[in-house]
Order: C-alpha cells, then structure tokens, then sequence
C-alpha cells in the first residue's frame, strides 16, 4: 500500500456544489497532517492543517479519522478559484513530509 | 519579503552538461529540501537537510549532489545532465523539528534536457 493515496480526478463541479476530497495514508505513526493546494504551473501553498477535532476555515471542512486512516477536504459553494490541485501532506515527525499526488479540481461556471 | 529564492526559472541543457540550480531562504529555517515534480508523480524529494553541514538522501537521488555549507542557501548539483531530469524543481524549507506542516516553497526552476 501507498504511503499516502488520493484519487487524481479530475473532478469537476459546477460552482457553488460542494465537493470532498479523501486521502488514505498507511503509517499508522504519522502525527499531524495538511492540506496544500497547488495552482496550475505554481508553488504549492499549505491551505490548512488538520486537526483530530476537525476544523473549518470558512468554506473549507478537513477532517480527520485516526482508526480507518484518511483525512478529507470538504469545500462548500464552490468558486472558480478553487480550481487547483489539493495535496494531502503527512508528518511523522522529524522525517520529511510526505506528500499525496493530489487531486485536481476544475470548478466550471 | 523574499522567503525562498530559486535561480533560475528556466534553464535548457544539452545531455552531459553540469549545472547548479540556486536555493536560498531569509527565514532563518534549518530544513532546507529540493523536490522534483513530473506528471502524474506528484512531488518526489531528492535531497533534504536539517541544517549547515548535514545533507540527506531523498526517494530519488540519483543524479543529484547537494551541500549545506550555510543556513541560507542550499544548492542542487546535476554533474551529468539527462533527459529523464527534465523536470520542475522546488526547494522548499520549514522549522526543523516542528509538527507544523508549513513548508515554504520557492517558485520552482523549469529544466529542459535534450
């Protein structure tokens, strides 16, 4: 099994759907863990951390769920700008970060 | 605000031309990486260091040298160009030691081998 799996997509949805992205991961030591987005021909940015409690930075939802082993991303009413490339990262402590190859979204009007 | 500053943006070589791709950061963080991203592969880690004097092996190496001899600057060496390092490269550099996922990336260097 992969280290860190996220389906590549593309999904595309109308703007204002609400869309959620998933990521398995199979080390059961990772300790903490991201989402990043990556624009078309950029530099990915870290979009948000995710918390065991699940967290909310406006229209986005992460979650976390230790026993089955995935986090996920919900976006609600979708923007045109949200069109990118979302990557689940892991942190296991002093190793590198892992990163998934990400999901891209395509946000159509 | 530089943040992390990679030269150059763009680059061609011939096959089995060297090459050193520029990283540097003002931020003062002791973990300095270098990614490559190819299509379809996502971000793959070929060198990384935890601060000056220390260098470490990545998932894909081969091809690859590194120095750390400073906190800021962290370059990457191709001593023997090939086409299958035509590739966008990131370094990237984060608080050594921190659970926060926040690593900065540079704007990425856009080689072509031919």
């Amino acid at each position: 099994r992969k280290e860190v799996e996220q389906d590549p997509g593309p999904f595309n949805v109308p703007e204002g759907a609400t869309v959620a992205f998933n990521c398995t991961y199979s080390n059961s030591a990772s300790q903490s863990f991201f989402w990043y987005r990556q624009d078309c021909r950029k530099e990915p940015k870290l979009l948000m951390s995710v918390y065991s409690s699940g967290n909310e930075d406006g229209r986005f939802t992460a979650q976390l769920n230790r026993a089955s082993q995935y986090i996920s991303l919900l976006i609600r009413d979708s923007k045109l700008s949200d069109s990118a490339t979302y990557l689940c990262v892991l942190n296991s402590g002093n190793t590198p970060l892992v990163f998934g190859k990400g999901t891209r979204l395509s946000v159509i009007a | 605000n530089a943040g992390v500053t990679q030269t150059p943006k763009f680059q061609v070589l011939k096959t089995g031309q060297s090459m050193t791709l520029q990283c540097a950061q003002d931020m003062n963080h002791e973990y300095m990486s270098w990614y490559r991203q190819d299509p379809g592969m996502g971000l793959r880690l070929i060198h990384y260091s935890v601060g000056a004097g220390i260098t470490d092996q990545g998932e894909v190496p081969n091809g690859y040298n590194v120095s750390r001899s400073t906190t800021e600057d962290f370059p990457l060496r191709l001593l023997s160009a090939a086409p299958s390092q035509t590739s966008v490269y990131f370094c990237a550099s984060k608080n050594q030691g921190s659970y926060t996922g926040e690593l900065f990336f540079g704007e990425g260097s856009r080689l072509t081998v031919l």
